[in-house]
């Protein structure tokens, strides 16, 4: 499945680092997600854009700070992350139309020093 | 609040023999439940979504099934091929501001062995 990417697949960073990770999809979506997955945790919401307006942000930490140019890209900008950080960051696209399927990127193996 | 359950966490099968996953899920009114593949190190896959109580939808060796409590996701004489981590999610339909919003259980860890 291809039709939404993310770069990088894998980054280290120390806390004191500022990274971004980029997502971009190819499905004519309006909608972007951003999802934190952490070992033995259920998928956690972490950001919402509905034709590139945030609609949602979950109480995420100002560490992290979302980005959406257009309604195909999608950025999360990282800054003195802490090791707890450390996680799979997935992005996430659907049409925003009523009960509308959600397709998933390979994600982003964010490991924080 | 929005709840999603999962289980068994984990579940080891021989190649062949049958099996079922529940998802059973609170939530103030349904909107959708959708069932996801997710292989290690990879985002999670589409399965299937439904919307009512009594709605069943198949895809060769699964078949999901939902009433007003819980779901079902059947796998008939899996493979090896089948093993995956596989989640069950929910989309409130009182949910405000058009926002398409998932709660996802923690996933139950299939093991098809040969």
């Amino acid at each position: 499945e291809t039709g939404v990417t993310q770069t990088p697949r894998h980054l280290v960073m120390g806390m004191t680092n500022k990274k971004s990770l980029k997502c971009e999809q190819h499905l004519g979506h309006n909608a972007m997600y951003w999802y934190k997955q952490s070992a033995k945790k259920p998928l956690e919401l972490m950001f919402v854009y509905s034709l590139e307006e945030r609609v949602e942000n979950n109480s995420v930490p100002s560490r992290f700070s979302p980005e959406c140019p257009n309604s195909s890209h999608l950025f999360l900008h990282l800054h003195t992350l802490q090791p707890e950080d450390s996680a799979l960051y997935l992005c996430a696209s659907s049409r925003a139309e009523g009960t509308d399927t959600q397709y998933f990127g390979p994600g982003t193996r964010l490991t924080v020093l | 609040e929005d709840q999603v359950t999962q289980s068994p966490e984990a579940l080891r099968l021989q190649e062949g023999e049958s099996s079922s996953l529940n998802c059973s899920y609170t939530v103030s009114g349904l909107r959708g439940l959708f069932w996801y593949r997710q292989d290690p190190g990879k985002g999670p896959e589409f399965l299937f979504t439904l919307y009512s109580a009594g709605e069943e939808k198949e895809k060769e060796r699964l078949k999901a099934t939902l009433t007003k409590k819980e779901s079902f996701l059947h796998i008939t004489a899996p493979k090896p091929e089948d093993s995956a981590t596989y989640l069950c999610a929910v989309q409130d339909a009182t949910t405000q501001g058009g926002s398409e919003k998932l709660v996802f259980g923690k996933g139950t860890k299939l093991t098809v062995n040969p």
